[in-house]
């Protein structure tokens, strides 16, 4: 079962604005994680927020997570072509089986237009 | 060095058919995962690897599917009777340990189609 939920569905801007995804989910995480994946691709680990934390910053990326709403928003400064992709919010709690699994979200998908 | 490795990268059969997914995580990654993508989702826990033992098969769907990792480096998923619902991209991962803070490394996947 999906655990977040990434709102929009599907965004598009031009190059050199600003993208802002936010996810929701459900359940007391460990940790908190944003993947992208680009079209027929593998997933890439962008950033990692644990549940202590409320903002963490690489790069052009600016994360923050609210564990009283149980949400968290990925911002992407300064965009460009190359940042089009579908991007995944993943929360990592132990299973309880040994595991720290990662439920994903449904994603967004992002188009930056040149 | 070599990410994680997945082949094939494609792989079609006929319902009814069994098949295996081969993952080669990276070096000295004790923890491998198997997900599920379907098309328009996020990818989905499978089943957990610790060394050679499956700490958590929670997520295998039914017992058609099952997965093994003998030497506690390559894994493979096998899956038996397919169906076409189980048409979708089988992505691996791995990590150095389960800590909680280990980032998972994923590989490019099998996209299975079940025809």
């Amino acid at each position: 079962s999906q655990q977040g939920e990434e709102d929009p569905q599907a965004l598009s801007i031009q190059e050199g604005e600003n993208a802002t995804m936010n996810c929701s989910y459900k359940t007391s995480i460990n940790n908190l994680q944003w993947y992208r994946q680009n079209s027929g691709r593998g997933l890439v680990h962008l950033i990692l927020i644990r549940s202590n934390e409320r903002e963490k910053h690489s790069g052009r990326l600016r994360v923050t997570l609210d564990t009283s709403k149980k949400s968290s928003s990925l911002l992407i400064t300064a965009s460009r072509a190359a940042d089009t992709a579908s991007y995944f919010c993943a929360t990592d709690a132990y299973s309880g089986a040994g595991s720290y699994q990662l439920t994903f979200g449904k994603g967004t998908k992002l188009s930056v237009i040149p | 060095g070599a990410g994680v490795s997945q082949t094939p990268s494609n792989k079609v059969t006929e319902k009814g058919k069994y098949v295996e997914l081969r993952c080669d995580p990276i070096s000295g990654h004790t923890a491998l995962y198997w997900y599920r993508q379907s098309l328009g989702q996020g990818p989905e826990f499978l089943i957990y690897f610790q060394g050679t033992g499956a700490a958590d098969d929670s997520g295998l769907p039914n017992d058609r599917f099952f997965a093994v990792r003998p030497e506690g480096s390559v894994s493979t998923l096998k899956i038996q009777r397919t169906e076409r619902g189980d048409s979708a991209v089988y992505l691996c991962a791995s990590s150095l340990g389960t800590s909680g803070l280990n980032e998972q490394f994923f590989g490019p996947g099998t996209r299975l189609t079940v025809l």
